[in-house]
């Protein structure tokens, strides 16, 4: 079964800082890969999303990521963060089918991001 | 506008006593699923269903019933609530699994 680890729990990042959020996965071939955001009492918003080619993913509200399968890493990154950006965010992945699309997602535990002024 | 809708967005009940949290999607989605979300350990996926009459066991189903009798609609049943039950709840939909989940807004549900 696929797994995924977010290794940071809370990151606290100075508005107009970059940032990155780092993103593991374990499957045997290439999944499809998701960051999710979630804003307080709210539900997820997807961010963007990895399905195969170019390994470099852009998303919405300036977010990118890459897929690095030597590293079966899927880290996101913003180049720089607003104070908007604090909120949890959730990594998912899902595991292709044969016939099309994917099982039902895996979800990180998630990361909290802080915004420092 | 598009939405899943999730009713009700806070809910006490007590041990024992069956409820129901409604959702329903206006967007003809055929892939539904429910998730639970808990401090520390992220969402969790209860039931899904790939389609009318198609449901599958997530990641905790134990303790929860569902139904896929619509296409719109995928409600999630507490026949007997307990405490260990208490927890954020979310109903997903999207075209096809592993395709983009649209999230309803959450349900709060508190067991006592």
């Amino acid at each position: 079964a696929q797994s995924v680890t977010q290794p940071d729990i809370h990151i606290t990042v100075s508005e107009g800082a970059s940032l990155e959020l780092r993103c593991n996965y374990s499957y045997g071939a290439t999944p499809y890969l998701f960051w999710y955001v979630q804003s307080p009492g709210q539900g997820l918003q997807l961010l963007l999303k990895y399905f195969s080619g170019d390994t470099l993913v852009q998303g919405i509200k300036g977010f990118e990521a890459e897929f690095k399968r030597s590293q079966s890493s899927f880290n996101l990154r913003k180049p720089s963060v607003h104070w908007s950006d604090a909120a949890e965010y959730f990594c998912a992945v899902g595991v292709p089918r044969a016939g099309g699309g994917a099982d039902g997602l895996t979800f990180g535990k998630g990361t909290h991001l802080i915004i420092q002024p | 506008e598009a939405q899943v809708t999730q009713n009700p967005r806070y809910l006490i009940t007590v041990t024992g006593k069956k409820l129901t949290v409604t959702c329903s999607q206006n967007m003809n989605h055929e892939y539904m699923s429910w998730y639970r979300q808990d401090p520390g350990l992220g969402l969790r996926q209860i039931y899904y269903s790939m389609n009318v009459e198609v449901t599958d066991k997530g990641d905790v189903p134990e303790g929860y019933k569902v139904s896929r009798k619509e296409k719109r609609n995928f409600p999630l049943i507490l026949e007997s609530p307990s405490p260990n039950q208490t927890s954020l709840y979310f109903c997903a939909s999207s075209w096809g699994a592993g395709e983009k989940l649209f999230f309803g807004s959450g349900t709060q549900l508190s067991v006592l």
